[in-house]
């Protein structure tokens, strides 16, 4: 069956510092993958999705970026938090009849 | 751009009884639409897809679809203290990857 990592599960950062979350899939081979947020009192935003390796389509301009170094694993990044990056960083797959399954999601909170 | 409306609530449902939640869309283009469940500071899971005009019942749960109407919705039967929850309604587009648009939720709250 398949199964979506997620870590970590929450993370407090100052303003200015990087980030890096990572994804991984398991059980499913070539899958899209997409990187959501919500933020509080918002919907689920869709930041990054991808299609294959080193395929990435970026959905909303901000200081976020996303990679694809293998194909069942997707990292989002930043070089320098800001406030407005706090939020719950939610990874998904997709496959065929599945419709869209989440990872565990991390809580981003910048301080 | 693509919109998905849903009403927050709070709906406030009596236990063993029907809960209706709705949505719209603005995408015509919209050929796949999903429910998802979300329990607080939990990440979303999937309860129902519907990709056809007309109901899809799954368990205490259905799904109604009208694309002329751009409307969606979800009927839970006998409703429990455990679906108390808010429920995200999700629309795709037809045959692409680009990801799910999702609505901002409805808080739903089953009463004992």
């Amino acid at each position: 069956s398949q199964t979506i990592h997620q870590w970590p599960a929450t993370l407090v950062q100052p303003v200015g510092s990087p980030l890096s979350l990572e994804c991984t899939v398991e059980g499913t081979s070539n899958p899209n993958l997409y990187w959501y947020r919500q933020a509080a009192g918002r919907g689920l935003q869709l930041l990054f999705y991808s299609v294959g390796i080193g395929q990435i389509s970026s959905e909303v301009p901000q200081n976020l970026s996303a990679s694809r170094p293998q194909d069942r694993q997707f990292i989002l990044s930043s070089k320098k938090l800001l406030l407005s990056d706090s939020g719950f960083y939610l990874c998904a797959w997709s496959g065929g009849a599945y419709g869209y399954t989440f990872g565990s999601g991390t809580r981003l909170t910048v301080v | 751009q693509k919109e998905v409306e849903q009403n927050s609530g709070p709906l406030s449902v009596p236990e063993g009884a029907i809960a209706s939640l709705n949505c719209t869309y603005s995408d015509r283009g919209s050929q796949s639409f999903f429910w998802y469940r979300q329990y607080s500071g939990k990440s979303p899971e999937l309860i129902m897809s519907i990709y056809s005009n007309g109901d899809k019942e799954d368990g205490r749960f259905t799904a109604q679809l009208n694309k002329a109407s751009q409307y969606v919705s979800l009927l839970i039967r006998d409703s429990q203290p455990s679906d108390s929850a808010t429920y995200l309604c999700a629309v795709e587009e037809g045959g692409g990857a680009d990801g799910l648009t999702f609505g901002k939720g409805t808080h739903l709250i089953i009463q004992p």
